[in-house]
């Protein structure tokens, strides 16, 4: 059983930039969820997808958006960088929305 | 807004002595609650879960004690052991809904 996966690694933009990071979910799970962790504080809820559908959004303006494909992987897009959106991004999969969710590595992010 | 607040940065406690880590909450809507676990370079890894139903959860070593009129909650490690060395989150969310809230995290070091 393959665990969820993130892609890339780390990386670097400039303000201003786009950027998409990319998610692979576990196997069997349908369900992805995103976060984003700045330093010293906890994971923020940004948006989940369920079944290729935005299923819920927190608080991250529309320059902040989502795709699920029908392999239930999925992507995050953020355009216009700010500086504030240096953070580690994680993806969650879960075997349905509610249910326990398996976190990836993350992608740490870093706009300068 | 912060609506979980782990108010202690850092724990370190003896191998084989008792770790609790505690968590607050503000929203009393909230009643699905987990403590997660990250080591360095990995994402969170699902710990334990209760929901407001009950006052106890307990797992081998780990046991979470929910006080819902104090909207308090807190994790018993015991014994603890140098491979519980991590950073604890506690998180909350209404069932479902898929907005789940994080704390800041606690740093847990456990001294051989």
């Amino acid at each position: 059983e393959t665990g969820v996966t993130q892609s890339p690694t780390h990386l670097i933009k400039t303000r201003g930039q786009q950027v998409t990071l990319r998610c692979s979910s576990q196997s069997g799970h349908n369900t992805v969820s995103w976060y984003q962790q700045a330093l010293g504080q906890g994971p923020q809820f940004i948006f989940q997808y369920y079944r290729e559908e935005e299923n819920g959004r927190g608080n991250f303006p529309p320059r902040f958006s989502g795709l699920q494909f029908p392999n239930y992987s999925s992507e995050l897009n953020v355009n216009a960088l700010e500086l504030d959106d240096s953070a580690l991004y994680l993806c969650a999969s879960s075997l349905a929305s509610g249910s326990e969710q398996y976190f990836g590595p993350g992608t740490r992010l870093t706009v300068t | 807004d912060q609506q979980v607040k782990q108010n202690s940065p850092s724990l370190s406690v003896q191998e084989g002595r008792i770790s609790i880590l505690n968590c607050d909450y503000t929203n009393s809507m909230f009643d699905y609650f987990l403590w997660y676990k990250k080591y360095p370079a990995e994402g969170p890894t699902f710990l334990i879960s209760i929901s407001s139903i009950k006052d106890k959860n307990e797992d081998g070593r780990f046991t979470v004690f929910l006080n819902k009129s104090a909207k308090h909650l807190s994790l018993h490690i015991v014994p603890s052991q140098p491979g519980d060395s991590a950073v604890y989150f506690c998180a909350a969310s209404e069932r479902n809904n898929n907005d789940m809230r994080f704390g800041a995290g606690t740093r847990l070091t456990v001294k051989p």
